[in-house]
């Protein structure tokens, strides 16, 4: 069954850096999603991606956050200087059709600033 | 306003019985969908239901919506060991005309199925 990938599994990056989490959505899937989890706290939507744009982002997703879908099978969200409150995990997420679509996820990042 | 709520927090059974997940939101949804995750692991997708729906199934799977109570159940009929994981009840509301749908999740019922 096609599933989404995403690498690497475990990040590990001094604050301040750039880090950039890739994604392989479900080949055929035309919408694309960032959402993290922060250890015991519920899982949060950051953005969401069709036609080579942002259609929504939350309050999290600020300057810092991009994303980009470079070459139309990779999924690229970067966070450009890194704060120890990005420390997380994140999932990406893709669906088929209009959200009225079962969203499939990936296994995550786990992310952690130091 | 939070959205998604389940409760219990936490459910332990025996294998064999059925648990019962229960969700609440506040706001209108276009879907709600379940979710399992295994300790640290992914998402895995169980089922969507829409919000002209009431019920649906799916294995030992069933999904109730009552969308005057906003309020959906997950119930999992003869429990398995492998049962055990955290369920989470996510809805799924378009703020913008482009066709992607943001999902909104709950904090989850930690499921304990007890061999």
């Amino acid at each position: 069954e096609p599933e989404v990938t995403q690498t690497p599994s475990h990040q590990v990056t001094q604050m301040g850096q750039e880090v950039i989490l890739r994604c392989v959505p479900i080949s055929n899937h035309l919408y694309f999603y960032w959402y993290r989890q922060i250890l015991g706290q519920k899982v949060e939507f950051l953005v969401s991606f069709y036609n080579n744009e942002i259609s929504e982002k939350s309050e999290i997703f600020d300057d810092q956050f991009s994303v980009e879908r470079p070459d139309g099978s990779n999924f690229t969200l970067k966070i450009r200087s890194t704060k120890l409150e990005d420390s997380a995990m994140y999932f990406c997420a893709s669906s088929a059709e209009t959200g009225n679509q079962p969203q499939h996820f990936g296994d995550g990042t786990r992310l952690s600033i130091l | 306003s939070q959205q998604g709520e389940e409760d219990p927090q936490a459910l332990s059974i025996q294998e064999g019985e059925n648990a019962t997940m229960n969700c609440s939101y506040k706001t209108s949804i276009n879907n709600l969908q379940w979710y399992r995750q295994n300790s640290g692991r992914g998402l895995v997708h169980l089922i969507l239901i829409r919000s002209n729906e009431r019920e649906k199934h799916s294995g030992r799977l069933r999904v109730t919506l009552d969308t005057s109570k906003k309020s959906s159940s997950l119930l999992i009929t003869a429990s398995r060991a492998a049962d055990t994981a955290s369920y989470f009840c996510a809805t799924g509301r378009a703020y913008s005309g482009a066709g992607s749908y943001q999902l909104t999740f709950g904090k989850g019922t930690k499921l304990s199925v007890i061999p």
